[in-house]
């Protein structure tokens, strides 16, 4: 069975600091892919980034960066400088690969983000 | 491109009324749509999986006789809460996928059961 905790329920931090959510995920499966999403109160969900089982390398994206490691089965993610609009919730999820013919994504229960000015 | 709209974005119906939510991929055909379930400060959960023309896929603990679910074309897909209760009260966001296997959300219906 597929797995993503989230042990982080809600994070608070002041404007301009550095943040990281952090995701650990199970599988059996040897080729699946890692999500991040962001929700904001609007409720829509944004997509962050995507990464697939067999690329390790850290991800930087303006001030968000992600950090794989396969040997802790960890996906976490560091808002760097952080502001006001970063607040929401974020939810890491794990696709399998396949699953009779598509594949499901497994969410964890989401960190909320609240960054205060 | 792979947009994914849901009509209407929120509902609000009386006890013992059904309500029906469309899902539409917009510039892409959708194989597969997803129905997920929201409440407040949780996380989705999968409620079904929908084929075109393939009877739906339920979770289990999702009701299929109160969660109709109909993916009748290659771009649209309805869920109708059927006999809706304050406790079915919730977010509910379709997500679709084409081709591939990435699945693209739409921005979710808040229904309030009054």
């Amino acid at each position: 069975a597929q797995k993503v905790t989230q042990a982080q329920t809600e994070i608070s931090v002041v404007e301009k600091e550095d943040v990281t959510l952090d995701c650990v995920y199970e599988t059996r499966d040897t080729t699946y892919y890692l999500f991040w999403y962001k929700q904001p109160p609007s409720g829509e969900l944004v997509f962050l980034i995507r990464r697939n089982s067999f690329d390790e390398q850290n991800e930087i994206s303006g001030r968000y960066s992600w950090n794989f490691q396969k040997s802790t089965s960890s996906f976490n993610f560091t808002i760097t400088a952080s502001q006001v609009v970063d607040s929401a919730v974020y939810f890491c999820a794990l696709r399998n690969f396949m699953n009779s013919g598509y594949s499901t994504l497994t969410f964890g229960k989401g960190t909320m983000l609240l960054v205060s000015p | 491109g792979a947009v994914v709209s849901q009509h209407p974005s929120w509902v609000i119906c009386k006890s013992g009324t059904s309500v029906k939510i469309e899902c539409r991929s917009l510039d892409f055909q959708a194989t597969t749509m997803f129905w997920y379930r929201q409440f407040p400060k949780q996380s989705l959960m999968l409620m079904a999986t929908s084929n075109e023309g393939s009877k739906a896929t339920y979770e289990q603990g999702v009701e299929k006789d109160k969660f109709l679910i109909n993916h009748a074309s290659l771009t649209l897909s309805t869920l109708t809460v059927t006999s809706a209760h304050p406790e079915d009260s919730s977010f509910y966001i379709c997500s679709a996928t084409g081709t591939g296997y990435e699945q693209y959300f739409g921005p979710g219906t808040r229904l309030t059961v009054t």
